[in-house]
């Protein structure tokens, strides 16, 4: 079964541009959620996403959005980037919608931004 | 606010001593906790959950509620364990509150 993809693995922006990632869960879950991690902040949550819902949005500007499709891929947009944007932005997947004990949460790779 | 923290940032230790990765929780209910493991170039990966109560790869973490602690622990550290490791807290279905991390290194 493959596992959490996300691309590009690596880009490189210009302050000011925007930038759409993308996330396939693995086959099966339909829950999505994108994380930022940074040396300084380390791991933050973005947003949650099941159904095509926003269910959870973490405490980040209104530049940060996402989306999820019927097919539960999911893309998130970066706007008006900033320096600071730069990151490691993780796309995670689990295959049911609650806080449940066998609801184990899988990350991908993640994609490599860096604002110029 | 919920909050896990993980105090130690470095920690080294010698190979086939004990280790113990220290993490605090602030939480009001029920708290779910996970470790997760990053090796090098390899992506986040769960390594156990308090509620499995299991062993793997040797190590193991125990809640408890009284400290609101969940440190990791194995007896005798190897040296595929260096790592870094995240101690986080379920908030939501898919919602992870992790600790700063702690970077494991296991000397020869």
């Amino acid at each position: 079964k493959a596992g959490v993809t996300q691309t590009p693995r690596y880009l490189i922006k210009t302050r000011g541009q925007q930038v759409t990632l993308s996330c396939s869960p693995i086959s099966g879950h339909r829950s999505v959620s994108w994380y930022q991690q940074t040396p300084g902040q380390g791991l933050q949550f973005l947003f949650e996403y099941f159904s095509e819902t926003q269910r959870n949005k973490g405490n980040f500007p209104g530049r940060f959005s996402g989306r999820q499709f019927s097919n539960s891929r999911s893309e998130m947009n970066v706007s008006t980037l900033e320096l600071g944007d730069s990151a490691l932005y993780l796309c995670a997947s689990s295959a049911a919608s609650g806080r449940l004990s066998g609801n184990t949460i899988y990350f991908g790779e993640g994609s490599w931004l860096t604002v110029v | 606010a919920q909050r896990v923290t993980q105090p130690e940032k470095l920690l080294s230790v010698f190979k086939g001593a004990p280790v113990e990765l220290k993490c605090n929780y602030s939480y009001s209910g029920s708290p779910e906790l996970f470790w997760y493991v990053q090796y090098s170039r390899q992506r986040l990966q769960l390594l156990l959950r308090h509620i499995s109560r299991e062993s793997i790869k040797g190590f193991t973490a125990d809640l408890n509620k009284g400290e609101t602690s969940f440190h990791l622990k194995k007896p005798f550290a190897q040296e595929e364990d260096s790592a870094m490791y995240y101690c986080a807290l379920r908030q939501g279905a898919q919602k992870l509150v992790f600790g700063q991390g702690t970077r494991l290194t296991i000397n020869p």
